[in-house]
Formats: C-alpha cells, structure tokens, sequence
C-alpha cells in the first residue's frame, strides 16, 4: 500500500496569512494526488485533483502543487471559513490512501 | 443538483451486521463509479472499496475484504455497503462518494455497542 504522510499535524494562522502543507507519499504516484478540506460534523470537500486542478467552484486562493512523491496545498490568504483539517490522497493505485490530516486554526 | 442521500443512523451490536444506503440524483447514476470511505471519532479518513453501478464490480481494501459487500440498484440509483462481523472499532461515520470523490454523502453514523 501506498503510505501518505502530512506536515504539520496541525497549524496555528491568523486570517490573511499565507498556508502551505505538505504531502508526501511512499512511493511515486505521478500526480494522481487530490486534497480534501473538512469542518467538523462536515463531509469532505474536494478542492484538488491531478496535484494541482482546482475543482469546479474552488477559490483561486487555494493552489496545489508536486508530482512523483512530494505535494503542496498553498492557501493564498486564509479566511476564517478556511479554518478545517485538510488531506491529502492518492488514486494512483488501489487501496486509496489518505494523509492523516492537517488541522489548521486560528492564532 | 448532483446529490448523494444516505440512510439514518444505526446502532448495531457487536457481532451483527449494518447496510447503508446511498442514493444517487442529478446524474447519469451508471456512469461514474461510487466510494465508501469510513471516518471513526477524531481519526482520519478510511477507503474502503469502490462499486461500479454499471456492472457491479467492485474492488474493496484489504482490511475489509471478508466482511463488506457493496451492491448497487440501477432501478432505484442507490448503492448499498453492507459490513458484517460489526466490532466496536467499526463505530465510524460512514461516507459515499462520488468518483473523482467529487460529491459526497454527508454520512451515515453506525455505533457497534453491547
């Protein structure tokens, strides 16, 4: 199985800052890597596919990046509704594996 | 509106076993394949398998193989995860979604206790 890895856990940010999380996987995975946000009680909501394809109604203020191995999520200037736990996941190959999460609060 | 609804709530002992529904509207249902991801209290996110509602083949993780089965209805454009053998460690929210996991289940809560 492919083993994905995130970093922080979790990020203290003030409203207006610039956000980068960082993704990694075991093994190379092209760029069939997507990334969730989730509020608590919430599902989760898709915001990028193929590492770096903004899902249709996504603000432009979140971007991703990376191929092969290592990934990034950069939020341009965080907003309080951005305030979620934040993963990553590939489906380059079967099982699907997630990150275990980036917690991102307010500071 | 793409849109994925899914039975209530279960509380099931252990030992038993729990089907969830998820019912597909807005979409041609037999042409995009359908995920069950699983969510236990404050952990992460858990695929589980992926259904395709066209043929009804699956493909499920490793860890559940034995215990889950995903089935669809075409006539009703719903897909079922059934997971049998229910321990406590099953207590989860359990998620449909729709491949590329673009739309969601807002989940279905399954509590495993004696």
């Amino acid at each position: 199985d492919i083993q994905m890895t995130q970093s922080p856990s979790s990020l203290s940010a003030s409203v207006g800052d610039r956000v980068t999380i960082t993704c990694r996987a075991s093994q190379g995975i092209s760029n069939y890597l997507a990334w969730f946000q989730q509020k608590p009680g919430k599902a989760p909501k898709s915001l990028i596919y193929a590492a770096s394809s903004l899902q249709s109604g996504v603000p432009s203020k979140f971007s991703g990046s990376g191929s092969g191995t290592d990934f990034t999520l950069t939020i341009s200037s965080l907003q309080p509704e951005d305030f979620a736990t934040y993963y990553c996941q590939q489906y380059n190959s079967y099982p699907l594996t997630f990150g275990p999460g980036t917690k991102v609060d307010i500071k | 509106q793409v849109q994925l609804v899914q039975s209530g709530a279960e509380v099931k002992k252990p030992g038993a076993s729990v089907k969830v529904s998820c019912k597909a509207s807005g979409y041609t249902f037999t042409s995009y394949y359908m995920h069950w991801v699983r969510q236990a209290p404050g952990q992460g996110l858990e695929w589980m398998g992926i259904i395709n509602p066209s043929g009804g083949s699956t493909s499920y993780a490793q860890k559940f193989q034995g215990r889950v089965t995903m089935t669809r209805d075409t006539s009703t454009s719903t897909v079922y995860m059934e997971l049998s053998s229910l321990r406590s460690e099953d207590t989860a929210v359990y998620y449909c979604a729709r491949d590329p996991m673009d739309v969601w289940g807002k989940g279905t809560t399954v509590t495993v206790s004696s």
